[in-house]
Order: C-alpha cells, then structure tokens, then sequence
C-alpha cells in the first residue's frame, strides 16, 4: 500500500461496548501517532509510538483507552465501555522517524457512539 | 507541554485575494513548525514546513514566516483559488525522537469565486 491504512472507515457502537482501531503505516515508517478530532474540532494528540515502545501517552483521556504497537507496523487502538463523547474521528499517522519531519495521515476511523 | 494557538477559526476570502492564518506557540524549545491541509472526509496533508534556523519560507502561492522572538509564526496565501477552501492546521515540536506534533485548532478557509 502506498500510504497509511486505517480501518474501519467508520464504527457505529452501543454505549458501554468496546471498540478496536486499527492502523497500517506505511513500511517503514518508525514512528507512529494517534490523534481525535471532534466534529469541527482540531487535532486532540492522544499516544505516540517509536518502534513498539511509546514515548509519549500524555495525550490518552481515560484509562479506558489504550493502544499498542506490534512489530513496529500496525497499530491498535483500543477504546473500552465507550462512551458518546468519544464519539469522534480517530487519525493515525506514521513518518520515517518521528517529530520534525512529515506525517502522512490516514482517512481516519468514523467512530459513533450511541 | 506545548500548546499552540491558531487565528482566525474561520477565513472567508474573494477568488484572488491573499489569506493570512496566525499561530503562537508556548515552548520556546519547539523548532519545527509544519502546516497541514485537510480537505473534507480526508487527513490532513503537509503543505508547507519551516524550522527554526530560519525565518520565512515560500512555495509557489503559499509562504510561511516565523518570529521566534515573539513565537509566532504565520501561514500566507497569495492568489487564492476555491480549491485552497479546506481547513488548515498549524503546528508546533521539538525535532527529536520522542515528542509530538501538536496542532492548533485549525481554520476554516472559504475562497468564493
């Protein structure tokens, strides 16, 4: 694949069911990004990984979400007893090393919670 | 951690005519600044970067400009057509392995013909 690969493009949930976001970077790439954008929102930074390992989960709202990296290529996020305000768009990112260079972005994950 | 903040939310601009969009930035470490295009139902897509060893930066229609007294730096459209409407992110990180991108709240460029 040419570039960052998310799925599913969208998820419709029930309120309190748990929800798996997956993303594919682009071969390569080390560093790996989530990001939530709320409707008409900016870009909420959630985690960041280099390789496997995540510098930075700063950006994770609740412990009831987590992700993880395996192999240094696909990601999974992974959202627990969902809630409607995270109902959202979740965008993946990867670039060669990481901070200071180019993202490519995926189309994001259309995540509704109901 | 670093926060940056982006003016104005919203752009309407003529067919032709130049659009500005303004970002602060709170680190004074940060020495990256990149700006993102997102068209509707599309991730955002890099348009233009510029770090901090310099001061303005031009590509075709679109120039950035960084003041890192004031850090401040700032987005110009020359000539805008309708195919600049689309939202449009700033950014702000330290280039080294381990931090993150963090974005402005974006601005929403309309260009009527």
């Amino acid at each position: 694949g040419a570039g960052v690969s998310q799925s599913p493009s969208n998820k419709v949930t029930e309120k309190g069911k748990d929800v798996e976001l997956r993303c594919d970077p682009i071969s390569g790439h080390t560093a790996l990004y989530w990001y939530r954008q709320s409707l008409g929102q900016g870009l909420e930074f959630l985690i960041y990984f280099q390789g496997n390992s995540a510098p930075d989960k700063s950006g994770l709202p609740s412990d009831r979400f987590s992700a993880e990296r395996t192999g240094g290529s696909v990601s999974t996020l992974t959202i627990q007893r969902t809630q409607q305000e995270d109902s959202a768009v979740y965008l993946c990112a990867s670039s060669f090393f990481g901070a200071g260079e180019k993202l490519f972005f995926g189309s994001g994950t259309q995540l509704s919670v109901l | 951690g670093e926060n940056v903040e982006q003016h104005p939310s919203t752009l309407s601009v003529q067919e032709g005519d130049s659009a500005v969009i303004k970002c602060t930035y709170s680190d004074s470490a940060s020495n990256y600044f990149p700006w993102y295009k997102q068209e509707l139902g599309k991730g955002p897509q890099l348009i233009i970067d510029i770090r901090s060893n310099v001061g303005e930066k031009k590509d075709q229609r679109i120039a950035v400009t960084l003041n890192k007294t004031a850090k401040h730096f700032s987005l110009h459209i020359t000539e805008t057509q309708p195919e600049d409407s689309a939202v449009y992110f700033c950014a702000a990180s330290k280039s080294n392995s381990g931090y993150a991108l963090n974005f402005g709240k974006g601005t929403s460029l309309l260009v009527t013909p």
